[in-house]
């Protein structure tokens, strides 16, 4: 079973607005960690924002959050006012296991692809 | 400056031909990683390694090796490349610990076996 779900293949947004990305993740450990990971077309993958299955807040960066529903297993990321650099594949990333003492491998979605319009 | 770097940055080769991946971090991080990337399948756990001469299989080993015998160097093995290994690779890196201990990435290695 997919344990990291990206339902939109593709997405567009006008510049200024803002953006939701659904990522939706499967898991039955009770510790994890849920990444948003940036790539754009230059190819490195740079890391946006992370959320503890036991933070009380959802995580915010600048302009991104993350909107954490845990009943519904959901993380979506939230991109304030677009801007045109936003253009890119996202990824959601889950860890779990955290502070099991062994390593914890970053499991991905399949990725949004984002284009922001002038 | 932290980093992963990963050498060659892009490699066209022939099936059978043997090559290797380099990666190095500068970060004195204990965890390392190998991915592929492939298109709608996300990033995929090749290998990994806790620390020196650790290391285990992810979810996708098949025709790839590791090692790990110092603790920055993490390199990827092809012993004999096939078409279905062409793919973008990535080496990452972290420190053991909890919580957003964020795995860092090398730019990523295009590769295409013809």
């Amino acid at each position: 079973a997919q344990k990291i779900t990206q339902t939109q293949p593709g997405m567009f947004v006008q510049e200024k607005e803002a953006v939701t990305l659904d990522c939706t993740y499967d898991t039955s450990d009770p510790s994890y960690g849920l990444f948003w990971y940036k790539q754009p077309s230059s190819g490195e993958m740079i890391f946006l924002i992370y959320q503890g299955s036991y933070d009380q807040q959802n995580a915010t960066e600048g302009r991104y959050s993350l909107n954490f529903q845990k009943a519904r297993k959901s993380a979506n990321l939230v991109i304030s006012a677009s801007q045109l650099g936003d253009s890119a594949m996202y990824f959601c990333a889950m860890r779990e296991g955290l502070g099991s003492g062994g390593y914890n491998k970053l499991i991905f979605g399949a990725g949004t692809r984002l284009a922001v319009h002038p | 400056e932290a980093q992963v770097t990963q050498n060659p940055r892009y490699l066209i080769t022939v099936t059978g031909k043997k090559l290797t991946v380099t990666c190095s971090q500068n970060m004195n991080h204990e965890y390392m990683s190998w991915y592929r990337q492939d298109p709608g399948l996300g990033l995929r756990q090749i290998y990994y390694s806790m620390n020196v001469e650790v290391t285990d299989k992810g979810d996708v080993p098949e025709g790839y090796k590791v090692s790990r015998k110092e603790k920055r160097n993490f390199p990827l093995i092809l012993e004999s490349p096939s078409p279905n290994q062409t793919s973008l690779y990535f080496c990452a890196s972290s420190s053991p610990g909890q919580g957003a201990s964020e795995q860092y990435f090398g730019p990523g290695t295009r590769l295409t076996v013809t």
